[in-house]
């Protein structure tokens, strides 16, 4: 079935260090794919998307790569902040039904 | 930008009580919504999903009796924690679909604590 895994966390980083958050799928077709974040007691927000091989989303200083040769979305950010402390989700999504997420990775920031 | 409500956002009730949560599309019509329910540190599980004006279709495990999802307009589905005991416990989230191509929106969640 579908499914998406990523990096077991937690992730600790010093500020303006560089972060990676692998993110791996395994899917039929070609699926949209996502990364969420989630700072603590909140919901999730949207923070970056793909819909198609080669396409990179990017916000917030942070990109990820849609490879379907290599089925990965790897979530970076070249300079990470405090506030950048969070609980990111990778997700996968096909046309008009649910996502599918991964277990989540939290990233710790520490000045 | 498309924007979710979702209400209450904590629930702290005795074990028995029925609790309702609602999911509203605030400035687009929804004619789906997804619930998940998240459990502490783990990821977001797909309940069910909700299509106006039809029965919820549930997840394998997710009893429908127990959790009970109403899609009765296109800005509103609720779901419906019936006699709620304290493995119910846990952080349930909404989201809707503002088109077949565009990315799921999310509230900002339900915390429910069952004593």
């Amino acid at each position: 079935g579908n499914s998406v895994t990523q990096m077991e966390g937690p992730v600790t980083l010093s500020e303006e260090a560089f972060l990676t958050i692998n993110c791996t799928y395994t899917a039929t077709g070609y699926p949209s794919l996502f990364w969420y974040v989630q700072y603590p007691g909140e919901g999730l927000q949207l923070l970056l998307k793909a819909t198609k091989a080669d396409d990179k989303g990017s916000n917030k200083g942070f990109e990820a790569t849609y490879r379907k040769e290599t089925t990965s979305f790897h979530l970076e950010k070249g300079s990470v902040q405090v506030s950048d402390s969070a609980v990111y989700f990778c997700a996968l999504q096909y046309a008009g039904t649910a996502l599918i997420f991964g277990k989540g990775t939290t990233l710790s920031v520490s000045s | 930008g498309a924007v979710v409500s979702q209400h209450p956002s904590r629930v702290i009730c005795k074990s028995g009580t029925s609790v309702k949560i609602e999911c509203r599309s605030l400035d687009f019509q929804a004619t789906t919504m997804f619930w998940y329910r998240q459990f502490p540190k783990q990821s977001l599980m797909l309940m069910a999903t909700s299509n106006e004006g039809s029965k919820a279709t549930y997840e394998q495990g997710v009893e429908k009796d127990k959790f009970l999802i109403n899609h009765a307009s296109l800005t509103l589905s609720t779901l419906t924690v019936t006699s709620a005991h304290p493995e119910d416990s846990s952080f349930y989230i909404c989201s809707a679909l503002v088109g077949i191509e565009q990315p799921q929106h999310f509230g900002d969640g339900t915390r429910l604590s069952i004593l």
